[in-house]
């Protein structure tokens, strides 16, 4: 089994509609999850941080971590085209000065027009 | 945010030569550099972890001899890609810390697409 675990995609949804991605990890010693996103040909941009479990909102992303069942999603609302893109879910078990990241696959997202 | 540049985004090279990429943390001081490399639809595999003033510390399974890291400023790392391959063809990218506690502020650079003939 994967560390991390993140579904492909591709997904594809119509622009307005709420957008849901997820990720699932095995390693119980993980504690801060991040959300990337990595349009076509570029590295990737921090969009979300969280530590342990809870939410975390900023504009029209949600973070939501749940520790108990090892799962993170990262939830978009009134999605625009400017969304598609690739969405990374990344996380470490360490706390200041470990910047060991483990990253999922990632998503890739299309909102359409 | 800080902002990582590297160079060059996109480079082509004839297999057995060697190239050097660049990354620069342009408004920041980076103690501490990351090379990733990701494959198409794979995630980002950390290679090496680059400290100013020492030797990079490689991931398993990552060839030390073959990818040379050097981390000779705080604004400086490069990785060169030595005697590359086909095989090597893949998108190396870098981040840095921007000193900060906080775990997630890692800035990436727009990634080096390296494409070996």
């Amino acid at each position: 089994q994967k560390e991390v675990e993140q579904d492909p995609g591709p997904l594809s949804v119509p622009e307005g509609a709420i957008v849901s991605l997820n990720c699932t990890y095995s390693n119980s010693a993980f504690q801060y999850f991040m959300w990337y996103r990595q349009y076509s040909r570029k590295g990737p941009e921090l969009l979300m941080y969280t530590y342990s479990s809870g939410n975390k909102e900023d504009g029209r992303f949600t973070a939501q971590v749940d520790k108990s069942s090892k799962y993170i999603s990262l939830f978009i609302r009134d999605s625009q085209p400017s969304d598609s893109a690739t969405y990374l879910c990344a996380m470490t078990a360490s706390g200041a000065g470990s910047y060991q990241l483990t990253f999922g696959k990632g998503t890739k997202l299309s909102v359409i027009p | 945010g800080a902002v990582v540049s590297q160079h060059p985004s996109w480079v082509i090279c004839k297999s057995g030569t060697s190239v050097k990429i660049e990354c620069r943390s342009l408004d920041f001081q980076a103690t501490t550099m990351f090379w990733y490399r990701q494959f198409p639809k794979q995630s980002l595999m950390l290679m090496a972890t680059s400290n100013e003033g020492s030797k990079a510390t490689y991931e398993q399974g990552v060839e030390k001899d073959k990818f040379l890291i050097n981390h000779a400023s705080l604004t400086l790392s490069t990785l060169t890609v030595t005697s590359a391959h086909p095989e090597d063809s893949s998108f190396y990218i870098c981040s840095a810390s921007g000193g900060t506690t906080n775990t997630g502020e890692l800035f990436f650079g727009e990634g080096s697409r390296l494409t070996v003939l």
